[in-house]
């Protein structure tokens, strides 16, 4: 089954800098590539997406780019904020009309914490 | 649009005894997946319901279950309790019509099992 690793697990950066976190993934087939923001007890939220038919989306501050050729993706965060801080997780899911192994799953990468320090 | 909602929101339990949670999706969504968060093991899928049918399940032992209604409402229930099962339990809704949707989170139900 499809395998996302993320790095790294921790990251500290200072106010302003940008902050950069890596996915990689294993299974060809994966074309959904959602990012969440997880802060302390609350639900994660949805921050960014890309298909697998896109090579880089830009929202704001936050941008993720995919590279389907290397399995990887990357989000990217720039003139980071003290709200930046939180747990930030990779995810990656796949669409098959063969089988229902896909259906309603995300494989979460392991998650990254963010300290943005003022 | 009201958001996903879990209840209850918090649980204690001993060992042995079983448990149900309980998860309302948006409306208009039909999918609801599951979801076990712990520090260790991060998030983990358990499994997916879609028009009152699993269509999806994770590697978790026969003691986690789920079902869902008519409504799109899902419960999942955990028998015979273990200490590892304490955890943060989500759920997500989504439209359910491909694997490519976005799945929104719920807030959780926090269980601790004594």
């Amino acid at each position: 089954g499809e395998n996302v690793e993320q790095h790294p697990s921790t990251l500290s950066v200072q106010e302003g800098d940008s902050a950069v976190i890596k996915c990689t993934y294993s299974d060809s087939a994966s074309n959904y590539f959602p990012w969440y923001k997880q802060e302390l007890g609350k639900r994660p939220q949805l921050i960014i997406d890309i298909r697998s038919n896109v090579g880089e989306k830009k929202d704001q501050r936050i941008a993720v780019t995919l590279n389907k050729t290397a399995k990887h993706f990357s989000l990217h965060i720039t003139e980071t904020q003290p709200e930046d801080s939180a747990v930030y997780f990779c995810a990656a899911s796949k669409k098959t009309s063969l089988t229902t192994d896909s259906w309603g799953k995300l494989q979460f990468g392991a998650g990254t914490q963010v300290v943005v320090t003022p | 649009k009201a958001g996903v909602t879990q209840t209850p929101r918090y649980l204690i339990k001993t060992r042995g005894q079983q448990v149900t949670l309980s998860c309302s999706p948006i409306s208009g969504h039909r999918s609801v997946s599951w979801y076990q968060q712990t520090p260790g093991q991060g998030l983990q899928f358990l499994f997916e319901y879609f028009s009152e049918t699993q269509r999806n399940k994770g590697n978790f032992p026969g003691r986690f279950s789920g079902r869902q209604f008519s409504n799109s409402r899902s419960e999942m229930n955990v028998s015979t309790l273990e200490l590892g099962d304490s955890a943060l339990y989500l759920c997500a809704s989504s439209h359910g019509t491909g694997g490519e949707e976005t799945q929104y989170f719920g807030p959780g139900t926090r269980l601790l099992v004594l």
